[in-house]
This record gives C-alpha cells, sequence and structure tokens, in this order.
C-alpha cells in the first residue's frame, strides 16, 4: 500500500530537549516536504527536498533542520524546541504535483 | 512575497445548495493550482487540480475555474452533501507539473452542509 507515514503521531515535551520527527515514503517519490498548520494560517511549508542530498527552505525554516540521506526518509529535526513551534505537522511526498501528506504529528512544547 | 489569500474563512450552506472558495495568488509564475479538503483529525487530500494552461476542469461535482489575468481560481460544489463538510485549502505553484520546492497554501475555509 503507498503511504507516507510519521513518528511519532503526538509528542509532548519540553522546552530546549532536542527531538526528531520521522517521516518515510514507499512510492519511490523524489519530492518531499514538512509543513506546519496553525488555526487560522493553513498550511505554511517549513522545508522541502527535491531529491537526496537536495534541500531547501520553505516559507518557516526557523527553529527546524532537515536531512535527506536517502530517497525514502525525510526527518524534521528541532534542535531545541519552543513553545512557538507547538502545532501539527505534516510530511508530504509527491512524484507529479500531487501531494501524498502523512498522518500528521502533534507536538506540543511546554 | 509570495501569497495566496483564500475567501471565505467559513462558509455554511445548506445542503444541495452550492458552495463557492475563492483564492487570488500573488506571483504571475504559478501555474499550477491544486486544491485540498481536510476532514476533522485527517490529512489534507487532493480533490482536484488545475495547470494554466486550462481555464476550467471538472470531476463530478467539483468544479475549478481559473483566472490567470486576474490571478485568482475558485472551487465550486454543486449539489452539497453533509460528507462536503471539512476545512478545503487552495494552493498555488510556480511549476505547471507542481513537483517544485514550493506550494503557497491559502488559509483554509471551513464549509458546514447542513441536513
Amino acid at each position: 500500500e503507498a503511504q507516507v507515514t510519521q513518528n511519532p503521531r503526538y509528542l509532548i515535551t519540553v522546552t530546549g530537549k532536542k527531538l526528531t520527527v520521522t517521516c518515510s515514503q514507499n512510492m519511490n517519490h523524489e519530492y518531499m516536504s514538512w509543513y506546519r498548520q496553525d488555526p487560522g494560517l493553513g498550511l505554511r511549508q517549513i522545508y522541502y527536498s527535491m531529491n537526496v542530498e537536495v534541500t531547501d527552505k520553505g516559507d518557516v525554516p526557523e527553529g527546524y533542520k532537515v536531512s535527506r540521506k536517502e530517497k525514502r526518509n525525510f526527518p524534521l529535526i528541532l534542535e531545541s524546541p519552543s513553545p512557538n513551534q507547538t502545532s501539527l505537522y505534516f510530511c508530504a511526498s509527491s512524484f507529479s504535483g500531487d501531494r501524498f501528506f502523512g498522518p500528521g504529528t502533534r507536538l506540543t512544547v511546554l | 512575497g509570495e501569497n495566496v489569500e483564500q475567501h471565505p474563512s467559513t462558509l455554511s450552506v445548506q445542503e444541495g445548495d452550492s458552495a463557492v472558495i475563492k483564492c487570488t495568488y500573488s506571483d504571475s509564475a504559478s501555474n499550477y493550482f491544486p486544491w485540498y479538503k481536510q476532514e476533522l483529525g485527517k490529512r489534507p487530500q487532493l480533490i482536484i487540480d488545475i495547470r494554466s494552461n486550462v481555464g476550467e476542469k471538472k470531476d463530478q461535482r467539483i468544479a475549478v475555474t481559473l483566472n490567470k489575468t486576474a490571478k485568482h481560481f475558485s472551487l465550486h460544489i454543486t449539489e452539497t452533501q453533509p460528507e462536503d463538510s471539512a476545512v478545503y485549502f487552495c494552493a498555488a505553484s510556480p511549476s505547471s507539473s507542481g513537483n517544485t520546492g514550493k506550494l503557497i497554501f491559502g488559509q483554509g475555509t471551513t464549509l458546514q452542509v447542513k441536513p
């Protein structure tokens, strides 16, 4: 079954404690991206990757890092989380146009 | 910078009526315009998209229109049903394939269809 998976699905953490949200896709898509969803603001792109070892900033990259060492994985790293990073995060992959979204990760930073 | 404005933010219609959601974009290079539906607690899913070389596209009860001169595009849902209730997002991308780094989303429209 074609899918995008994210882990964890829910996470409560404290300010400053480094965390990683994993994203994996099994469709051999070259393009992957991360979004955060906040009420009234829609989906805002954090980072994207056009292929292995190729990443670029989206609209709200501050406080986040990504890596793309293999085609199927695109982890999102928060080196020092802060409360303003409390949000719902979606990973997505795409081959041509249609973005397949993961199930989402709800992150709370206290 | 690039921006997509979406209106209205909330829309309530009676079952069977039509619903229209409008978006405007700022980047004239944009030429791929998808629409996503997000049901409560679920992930966004593509429902229809349009590329800049066409002015209208239909898929059963859903249609999208594009006016490149005015830089706006709209989603039309006819004969609405309760299961159409969801949040709808428009988006714009500066690539005809949509397979680019950039996809700018609108703020979302919460559609409520009353039985």
